[in-house]
């Protein structure tokens, strides 16, 4: 598969669960990056992992948590969330961390119940 | 800290007509302009870009775009639009430290036939 792709594309969770998003990465690039996206909001950058390492933390809440194990994937962990953190969570990467183009995933949608 | 702005949220056009959307950024020297589509149920394409030399950059699609410094602008161009452009566009601008783009609002364009 090439690309970037995203699971689960759907999930929906109570406040009390704990979960996990997926990306992955097949374009030997090594900056990865998390966005949300809600409805009539401007794209939000929340974490931006640049080989493996974490750069930057965009003031988000501890009840997301990311973990890049490699430069190939990229998680989001979820636990405790609330109704607001309902949206669309876009999972990017690019050859370096910077004004590089970006390859988005086809995104999770999360609705939280 | 730079900014974007696209101060149009729907444009509405007829198949085969022009097209301009509007981006204005704020920031004090020379950024690093983006435009990107995302198409209902997926990730963001990149459409074109521009670091440097000429203002009118070409991209894919068909689509164009110039910069104008005097203005702080990077709108986008389609001299006829297809039924199949109907999607949401956003204009991003990297600049300062990270250079990481920060994205705009994004325009919903709607096409009719």
């Amino acid at each position: 598969e090439t690309g970037v792709t995203q699971t689960p594309r759907h999930l929906v969770m109570g406040m009390t669960n704990k979960k996990s998003l997926k990306c992955e990465q097949h374009l030997g690039h090594n900056a990865m990056y998390w966005y949300k996206q809600s409805a009539k909001k401007p794209l939000e950058l929340m974490f931006v992992y640049n080989f493996k390492e974490q750069t930057e933390n965009n003031s988000v809440p501890s009840r997301f948590s990311p973990e890049c194990p490699n430069s190939s994937h990229l998680f989001l962990h979820l636990h405790t969330l609330q109704p607001e953190d309902s949206a669309l969570y876009l999972c990017a990467s690019s050859h370096q961390a910077g004004p590089n183009e970006q390859f988005f995933g086809p995104g999770t949608r999360l609705t939280v119940l | 800290a730079q900014s974007v702005t696209q101060p149009d949220i729907h444009i509405t056009v007829s198949e085969g007509a022009s097209l301009e959307l509007r981006c204005n950024y704020s920031y004090g020297a020379t950024p690093y302009l983006f435009w990107y589509v995302q198409s209902p149920g997926q990730g963001l394409q990149l459409l074109l870009k521009y670091f440097s030399g000429d203002t009118l950059v070409q991209g894919i699609k068909g689509f164009e775009a110039e910069f104008k410094r005097s203005q702080s602008s990077f709108n986008l161009r389609k001299p006829s639009v297809h039924w199949s452009d109907a999607a949401e566009y956003f204009c991003a601008v990297g600049a300062g430290g990270s250079y990481i783009p920060t994205f705009g609002r994004g325009t919903s364009l709607i096409v009719h036939p």
